[in-house]
């Protein structure tokens, strides 16, 4: 079975500010890793994904996040937020399994309050 | 390319009751998943279809049901509502084809309130 946890429920940072919001994982198998942002009264909206390949991946909105195997960790990161970027953030975990769609495994959130 | 599609948007319900969710899956996408979003439970899986089969099933009582049709649009039901199931329900497809098929692209939701 998969877990995931993001320790912090709340990150306040200031406009233009660099952020991390942190997200690590437990898995017996090889899985994909995603990143999805929830603004107030929408969906899920997808920022980025570690399907294979280089462990450094780009998303939306200038985000990015590195997947670190050895620390079990997936970690998001702006290095100038905007006060747009306020939301909620998300971090999913889903079986490697090839070509089937398996199930997301989602931590609990982190709420990015951007203030001015 | 339209996105994935969820109707009604909110809805009102009475305990008892029973209700029934629609989604629309991104065009040529044939897997459709399904959520249960609460602020005390987060984001758990209730189910996803492919070729209008249930593959896989997240642990929610039998209350909770789903199809899918031969164009891939999914709905879901609930039946004998409980207060508990207050929640926003989102749908997400995947092409479910290929590394990439894994990627799950979700609804802006459907808003379901037990009265």
């Amino acid at each position: 079975a998969q877990s995931v946890t993001q320790l912090d429920s709340q990150v306040p940072v200031f406009e233009e500010a660099p952020v991390e919001l942190r997200c690590n994982y437990s898995s017996s198998v090889s899985v994909y890793l995603f990143w999805y942002v929830q603004y107030p009264n929408q969906g899920l909206q997808l920022l980025l994904k570690y399907l294979s390949g280089s462990t450094l991946v780009k998303g939306i909105n200038g985000f990015e996040a590195e997947f670190n195997k050895s620390q079990t960790s997936f970690h998001l990161r702006k290095p100038s937020v905007h006060i747009s970027d306020t939301a909620e953030y998300f971090c999913a975990v889903s079986r490697n399994s090839g070509g089937a769609t398996n199930k997301l495994i989602f931590g609990t959130g982190t709420l990015l309050a951007v203030q001015p | 390319k339209a996105g994935v599609t969820q109707t009604p948007r909110y809805l009102i319900k009475t305990r008892g009751q029973q209700v029934t969710l629609s989604c629309s899956p991104i065009s040529g996408h044939r897997s459709v998943s399904w959520y249960q979003q609460t602020p005390g439970q987060g984001l758990q899986f209730l189910f996803e279809y492919f070729s209008e089969t249930q593959r896989n099933k997240g642990n929610f009582p039998g209350r909770f049901s789903g199809r899918q049709f031969s164009n891939s649009r999914s709905e879901m039901n609930v039946s004998t509502l409980e207060l508990g199931d207050s929640a926003l329900y989102l749908c997400a497809s995947s092409l479910a084809m290929g590394t990439e098929g894994n990627i799950q692209y979700f609804g802006a939701g459907t808003r379901l309130s037990v009265l």
